[in-house]
């Protein structure tokens, strides 16, 4: 079985720009979520999709979102990059349902805002 | 809300010897805990999880951790390390929300090395 895939693994990007993130879940899984790591801040959770609906957010400014596609692969999108904004960028996928509560995560996207 | 307080930043220990890595909790709704590990570039690996029934729980690779609801502890254990145990684990409390959503709440990470 596939573990979660993360595209691109790292990420150089100017200030000012946008980027995508993309990430696959594991097969069958339905519920996707992301989660900002950085040095100062640690793990913070951004936002969670199930079935192509965000459930549940973060305290991420406007800049951050996400969408979450008919085979459960989710994409998140950063506008207007800030320098305060590089870090590791990683993905979990689950079903989604109770009880099953456990989360995968995938390698991440180091993304480097210059 | 929830919050994860892991009390050690760092964690140095030789090979063989036993090591805690200490983890606190507040919540004010049942929780679900778990603790991750993450080796250098990359992704968080689950090691261990309470869901629910017995206290302790035990990964394959000789950790254990046990789960103190009076003292609010989930604490990480093994008797003897190696050096292939060096990596940073994270302590995690999951609650449910809406129809099976779930939002993890993770500590700061404590880095564990493990010399010769």
């Amino acid at each position: 079985k596939a573990g979660v895939t993360q595209t691109p693994r790292y990420l150089i990007k100017t200030r000012g720009q946008q980027v995508t993130l993309s990430c696959s879940p594991i097969s069958g899984h339905r519920s996707v979520s992301w989660y900002q790591q950085t040095p100062g801040q640690g793990l913070q959770f951004l936002f969670e999709y199930f079935s192509e609906t965000q459930r549940n957010k973060g305290n991420f400014p406007g800049r951050f979102s996400g969408r979450q596609f008919s085979n459960s692969r989710s994409e998140m999108n950063v506008s207007t990059l800030e320098l305060g904004d590089s870090a590791l960028y990683l993905c979990a996928s689950s079903s989604g349902r109770k009880p099953n509560t456990e989360a995968f995560f995938g390698q991440g996207t180091r993304l480097t805002v210059v | 809300a929830q919050s994860v307080t892991q009390l050690d930043s760092q964690v140095p220990v030789f090979e063989e010897a036993p090591v805690e890595l200490r983890c606190n909790y507040s919540s004010s709704v049942s929780v679900y805990l778990f603790w991750y590990v993450q080796y250098p570039n990359q992704g968080l690996q689950l090691l261990l999880k309470y869901l629910s029934g017995s206290t302790l729980v035990e990964s394959i690779n000789g950790f254990e951790a046990e789960f103190n609801k009076s003292q609010t502890s989930f604490h990480l254990r093994k008797p003897s390390v190696h050096i292939s145990d060096t990596a940073e684990y994270f302590c995690a409390v999951g609650t449910m929300l809406i129809q099976g959503a779930q939002k993890l709440v993770f500590g700061q990470g404590t880095r564990l090395t493990i010399n010769p």
